[in-house]
């Protein structure tokens, strides 16, 4: 079956210091969503790829697709505490969608 | 805006119990998903639904029923509950199979 491979599972940054994560997959994809989940909180959706070599940014945040359709990763520039939380990709193919385990990112002030 | 309601926050229940876990959407979606979350383990799809009285199985059903009687309810049901059980439970609902899902704010089970 399909699987999403994520990593790395965790990631400890100092404030200010740059931070990614980059999920993989076994299948093509259609497309391919990153969810945020905050300590306590539920997945909330962030954005949604679509096409090959996408890139879109939301502020710090950069998501790319990769040129195959089988990668992305999630960019994100000089974190802040409120960017604590595990990040999951959510990979698309034939209608059925895959979560990756998810990196949970911690940010030392 | 979207609203995925889960019946309950926390759970505590006894090992052997029938358990039910409600779900609701507002939305009117078609798909409904119930996953349990554990630590290092991501999100494993239990079962899902693409239809009234419709179901499929995920990556874990075994230990777990559902039932989808009304479009915006989807229940997950633990015949005999164990303690390998204890875990937060999500739902999620979405209106086609390739367009992000909502989440419910998580039912935290516990079996003693």
């Amino acid at each position: 079956g399909q699987q999403v491979m994520q990593i790395p599972q965790y990631q400890h940054v100092q404030e200010g210091e740059d931070f990614t994560t980059y999920c993989n997959s076994s299948t093509t994809l259609s497309n391919i969503q990153w969810y945020k989940q905050r300590p306590g909180g539920h997945p909330v959706f962030l954005i949604q790829l679509v096409k090959s070599g996408e890139v879109k940014k939301q502020k710090r945040l950069t998501f790319q697709f990769g040129e195959a359709k089988k990668n992305s990763s999630l960019h994100i520039t000089a974190t802040q505490t409120t960017d604590v939380g595990t990040y999951f990709c959510a990979g698309t193919n034939a209608g059925k969608s895959t979560f990756g385990d998810g990196t949970t990112l911690t940010v030392k002030p | 805006d979207v609203k995925v309601t889960q019946s309950s926050r926390y759970l505590v229940k006894r090992t052997g119990e029938k358990v039910f876990l409600e779900c609701v959407q507002d939305m009117d979606h078609e798909n409904m998903f119930w996953y349990r979350q554990d630590p290092g383990l991501g999100l494993r799809l239990i079962y899902f639904s693409y239809d009234v009285k419709m179901k499929e199985k995920g990556d874990i059903p075994e230990g777990y029923s559902v039932s989808r009687e009304k479009k915006e309810r989807f229940s997950l049901i633990l015949e005999s509950a164990s303690t390998n059980q204890t875990s937060m439970y999500l739902c999620a609902s979405t209106i086609t199979r390739a367009q992000p899902q909502h989440f419910g704010d998580g039912t935290r089970l516990s079996i003693l």
